[in-house]
């Protein structure tokens, strides 16, 4: 049973803002909502993390409702090198410290 | 810091040999955890440690086993390797539990071909 949801992958240009959306229903109440970009042949690597409302950094932000069964990520006017794969990350009550990611939205940044 | 550090960034086995993926941390984490990638494919966890002398199994644990004897070290062992394990390998650390406010440092894996 799938925490996460996310769209499979997305195209997008240059310059252009892309937002992702990923579904987490059955959010624990004191989990956090954590994004992940992973390059080809390269670990994922942290991009931003919220609990609630939203969350800005140098990279992205990071919406979230009130009802925190959602979150959107937002990468503004994005480059040829933000080609990757993204991934939601949230826990499960269920399993505990097993820490399973889903399986991710592929970017494709065309020029 | 070096962060996570995982050797062999590469690895060519025989069907039945049998190798020990290395991880180790410099950075205090107290959670690890194996994943594995196929092609085009999301993360699988393999194994995870919530500490020196605790380890539990994942989604994917058959074939391998761990230990962790320090807080540092977080070996992943194939005793008997089979096609399909061929994969990427990545270990990653945490501080704190991940879906708290903390972050997963993931190493630049370790590329397994078995055949």
């Amino acid at each position: 049973l799938a925490k996460t949801t996310q769209p499979i992958s997305m195209d997008s240009y240059e310059g252009q803002e892309v937002n992702i959306t990923c579904s987490h229903n059955n959010i624990a109440t004191n989990d956090y909502i954590t994004w992940y970009q992973q390059f080809p042949s390269q670990g994922p690597r942290f991009i931003i993390q919220g609990y609630k409302t939203k969350v800005t950094n140098e990279v992205a932000s990071l919406f979230i409702p009130a009802d925190r069964k959602s979150s959107t990520l937002s990468l503004p006017r994005v480059s040829l090198s933000d080609t990757a794969v993204y991934y939601c990350l949230v826990g499960d009550k269920a399993a505990g410290n097993k820490l399973t990611f889903g399986g991710g939205t592929r970017v494709l940044v065309k020029p | 810091n070096a962060g996570v550090t995982q050797t062999p960034k590469f690895r060519i086995l025989k069907i039945g040999q049998s190798m020990t993926l290395q991880c180790t941390q410099d950075m205090n984490h107290n959670y690890m955890y194996w994943y594995r990638q196929d092609p085009g494919m999301g993360l699988k966890l393999i194994y995870y440690s919530v500490g020196a002398g605790i380890t539990d199994k994942g989604e994917v644990p058959n074939g391998y086993n761990v230990s962790r004897s320090t807080t540092e070290d977080f070996p992943l062992r194939l005793e008997l390797a089979a096609p399909s394990q061929t994969s990427v390998y990545f270990c990653a650390s945490s501080y704190g539990q991940p879906t708290t406010n903390e972050k997963l440092f993931f190493g630049s894996g370790t590329q397994l071909s078995v055949l």
